[in-house]
Order: structure tokens, then C-alpha cells, then sequence
């Protein structure tokens, strides 16, 4: 992978269901991975950063897990309510520089 | 200030004018970063600035855009002869290069409509 991909590019759910999108990157050169979150008419906003193989963070019905050895991250959102609604970013930061993938909209209907 | 400024918010421009687009980054962010989202797209990547380094400006769509930071801090971002694809929402993030802590720092975007 030479690129930051995610997958699926657009995700629509029901309220109440559970969720996961994935980021793939490159696993050489890898310093850190961010989750950003993108709310619409707002400034995209750092969810987590995560640095080591096996790294799990949480935060509230949000958790993300990292996998630097093949190189993917998940972002798993329990029980979506609409406010989770958004475009949900990845960035894989390496030599200085940071990879943003093209983001998954997720859409949460009540 | 606190956070990243960009301005315009919002850019309405006639097809064929040139715009310029500024980002005011967090003081002490060495990288800036131009990306921008287009209608129903995903993010954009169109040029990265780090330090004193070349810029890295493999994003950019075209010759008609260029962008320069002065003095290591605010950056212009210069749309020529803008045309209706060049719609669309310009972000600007600037971060810290080293450290633990790559996180980027993003504006509120100009919204640009090229009509």
C-alpha cells in the first residue's frame, strides 16, 4: 500500500446499530496513526492518535485499534446516534509528514 | 491566535479571475498543509510545506494553482483563471513536525464557488 485508503468510501446506518470502517497505510516509515472527525461546517477534529502495535483507544461509543505490522487501523462506533453523522478521517504520519486517506461519511438515520 | 485562521470563509468569483486564499497557522507549526474537498468527493491533498524544505506540491490539480508560505508561517494559496471545478472547499491544517504529538490542527475552510 503506498497510499492511505479507507474503506467504505460512504457508510448509511439505522440509529441504534454498530459500526466499523477501516484505514489501511503504509506499515513502513509508520510514526502514528490519527482518527480525525468532520462534521459538516466545521474544522475536522482529532478523535485519536495511536503510535504502537496492538494500541486500542476509547472514547465514549467510540474505539479504534491499530495494526502497524499489516499496516490498518478499525474505528468502531457502538449503538450510532445521529450526531455521529460525519466524515470520519485517517492520517498515517511518517518522516515528518502526515497521509490523510480520502475519509468514510457516515450517515446515521433516526 | 489559537487556532488555524483561514479567510476568506467564503469566496464567490467569476470563471477566468484569480483568487488568493490565505491560512494563518498555529504559531510554532512548522508543516502546513492545502488540501480541499470537492462536492460528494473525499479529501484532496495539494501541497505540504515543512520548514525551510521544498515544497512537496504533488497535489496540485494544475499549473493554474501555486501556493508560497512567507517567512515559515502564513501561506497563500493562488487560484489562476479559476473555472467551475475548481468549486469547492479549501482546507489548511498546520502541526507540529516532531515529537510524539503529529496531530494536525485544521481551519474552518474557505468555501469557494466559481460561478
Amino acid at each position: 500500500i503506498l497510499n492511505v485508503e479507507q474503506s467504505p468510501q460512504s457508510l448509511h446506518v439505522q440509529e441504534g446499530d454498530s459500526t466499523n470502517f477501516t484505514c489501511s497505510f503504509p506499515s513502513s516509515n509508520f510514526y502514528a496513526l490519527h482518527w480525525y472527525r468532520w462534521e459538516t461546517a466545521k474544522s475536522p477534529e482529532a478523535l485519536f492518535v495511536m503510535t504502537l502495535n496492538g494500541d486500542e483507544k476509547k472514547k465514549g461509543r467510540i474505539s479504534a485499534t491499530l495494526n502497524t505490522k499489516e499496516g490498518y487501523s478499525y474505528l468502531y462506533i457502538k449503538g450510532s446516534q445521529p450526531e455521529d453523522s460525519a466524515t470520519y478521517l485517517c492520517a498515517s504520519s511518517g518522516a515528518g509528514k502526515s497521509t490523510f486517506g480520502d475519509g468514510t461519511t457516515l450517515t446515521v438515520k433516526p | 491566535g489559537a487556532g488555524v485562521s483561514q479567510s476568506p470563509s467564503n469566496k464567490v468569483t467569476e470563471k477566468g479571475k484569480d483568487v488568493e486564499l490565505r491560512c494563518d497557522p498555529i504559531s510554532g507549526h512548522t508543516a502546513l498543509y492545502w488540501y480541499r474537498q470537492s462536492l460528494g468527493q473525499g479529501l484532496e491533498f495539494l501541497i505540504y510545506f515543512q520548514g525551510n524544505s521544498a515544497p512537496d506540491k504533488s497535489g496540485l490539480p494544475s499549473d493554474r494553482f501555486s501556493a508560497e508560505r512567507t517567512g515559515g508561517s502564513v501561506s497563500t494559496l493562488t487560484i489562476q483563471r479559476t473555472q467551475q471545478e475548481d468549486s469547492a472547499v479549501y482546507l489548511c491544517a498546520s502541526s507540529k513536525r516532531t515529537g510524539l504529538n503529529t496531530e494536525a490542527f485544521f481551519g474552518q475552510g474557505t468555501r469557494l464557488t466559481v460561478v
